[in-house]
């Protein structure tokens, strides 16, 4: 069926480090989004992907979403404290939307 | 509202029991959603509408969950015969349009706890 993995599960970085949680699927997507959940709240949309290859910047995020649109990347420079919580892609497969198990990020200051 | 809202915040009940989750999303949002998400996992979709009807209900995990939405706005989330497995977030989302071409807003959800 459609599925969405997402590694690492867990990321633990000091303060100051780079981060990257990578998202896949095995057929091609429609689009794609990323959404941000802190501790004990609820998911906020990031960004939405269309365009294979396509790059976006939000500050110090960089979103891509690969060639053959399977597969995502959400690259964070130099983290922030603020930036902890999990993180999720969600894949539109065109009749469905699903979102990926998370990448968990911890910030140490 | 400004933002999605969700009622109870909290919901303790017994097994067996009858359960209600309110969601009112955005003003002016057409498509709402609810989706169910357990600890450490990803929002698992349950119910898609669009206006008042339901557009897609594949991801009711079985009879005893169902949905309304009767004046397209206010959606309630009803689960009949409580079982422990049940116990979750009940996250509601809502956009502008139709399905997924913009982002969701989600709700700060309904947490159910079954004894």
């Amino acid at each position: 069926g459609q599925q969405v993995m997402q590694i690492p599960q867990y990321q633990h970085v000091q303060e100051g480090e780079d981060f990257t949680t990578y998202c896949n699927s095995s057929t091609t997507l429609s689009n794609i989004q990323w959404y941000k959940q802190r501790p004990g709240g609820h998911p906020v949309f990031l960004i939405q992907l269309v365009k294979s290859g396509e790059v976006k910047k939000q500050k110090r995020l960089t979103f891509q979403f690969g060639e053959a649109k399977k597969n995502s990347s959400l690259h964070i420079t130099a983290t922030q404290t603020t930036d902890v919580g999990t993180y999720f892609c969600a894949g539109d497969y065109g009749q469905n939307f699903v979102f990926g198990p998370g990448t968990r990020l911890s910030v140490l200051p | 509202g400004a933002g999605v809202s969700q009622t109870p915040s909290n919901k303790v009940t017994e097994k067996g029991k009858y359960v209600e989750l309110r969601c009112d999303p955005i003003s002016g949002h057409t498509a709402l959603y609810w989706y169910r998400q357990s600890l450490g996992q990803g929002p698992e979709f349950l119910i898609y509408f669009q206006g008042t009807g339901a557009a897609d209900d594949s991801g009711l995990p079985n009879d005893r969950f169902f949905a309304v939405r009767p004046e397209g706005s206010v959606s309630t989330l009803k689960i009949q015969r409580t079982e422990r497995g049940d116990s979750a977030m009940y996250l509601c989302a809502s956009s502008l349009n139709s399905r997924y071409t913009g982002e969701l807003f989600f709700g700060e959800g309904s947490r159910l706890t079954v004894l």
